[in-house]
């Protein structure tokens, strides 16, 4: 079945520190792949997607590269803003012919100044 | 453009009650998916709806339905709540065709 493991949180950051979430995925067929990001008190909004392999997707100076060979999507910032605090999901398609996501347990990232 | 509406924004309710929950998509967004956000759990999917149908559903127990409008807006059902249905219950929604959700900010359920 489609699974998604993110790394454990909390993670805590100084400010312009180089920040990685790692995600690891099982699933079968070609999914796509996303990172969501959830603000304190806010819904989840996406922040970059990819939907094969080697594919890059990039926002906001976040950065995540699809790779195939290790079934991985890690997430990247080189420089990290208190702003960036929240929590960060990975996601996956579901297989062919559904729309629904799997999404990892999340992981909150705290930047401080 | 008036986003993905959640209500009630909290709800408390007694074991063994029932609960609805209620959702107004983004405009012109026919799909609807609910997720459960329960504490360490991250978000496990819940069900799918397009066009007023069942598309998909997660691995919950039937005591969890629901249903989608002509209007597209859905509604969330629980029946005889536990104690472990307390979660922040998340709505989104898309085009058909898209994996562009768009959330609202959810409805906390409490179960006492």
């Amino acid at each position: 079945g489609n699974s998604v493991t993110q790394m454990e949180g909390p993670v805590t950051l100084s400010e312009e520190a180089f920040l990685t979430i790692n995600c690891t995925y099982t699933a079968t067929g070609y999914p796509s792949l996303f990172w969501y990001v959830q603000y304190p008190g806010e819904g989840l909004q996406l922040l970059l997607k990819a939907t094969k392999a080697d594919d890059k997707g990039s926002n906001k100076g976040f950065e995540a590269t699809y790779r195939k060979e290790t079934t991985s999507f890690h997430l990247e910032k080189g420089s990290v803003q208190v702003s960036d605090s929240a929590v960060y999901f990975c996601a996956l398609s579901g297989s062919s012919g559904a729309n629904n996501l799997f999404f990892g347990t999340g992981t909150r990232l705290t930047v401080i100044p | 453009e008036a986003g993905v509406t959640q209500s009630p924004t909290h709800l408390i309710k007694t074991r063994g009650q029932q609960a609805t929950l209620r959702c107004s998509p983004i405009s012109g967004h026919t799909s609807v998916y609910w997720y459960q956000q329960a504490l360490g759990l991250g978000l496990q999917f819940l069900l799918w709806y397009d066009e007023g149908e069942e598309r998909n559903r997660g691995n919950f127990p039937p005591r969890f339905s629901g249903r989608q409008f002509p209007n597209y807006s859905s509604e969330l059902n629980v029946n005889a709540l536990e104690l472990e249905d307390s979660a922040l219950y998340l709505c989104a929604s898309s085009l058909r065709t898209s994996y562009g959700y768009t959330f609202g900010s959810g409805t906390r359920l409490t179960v006492v």
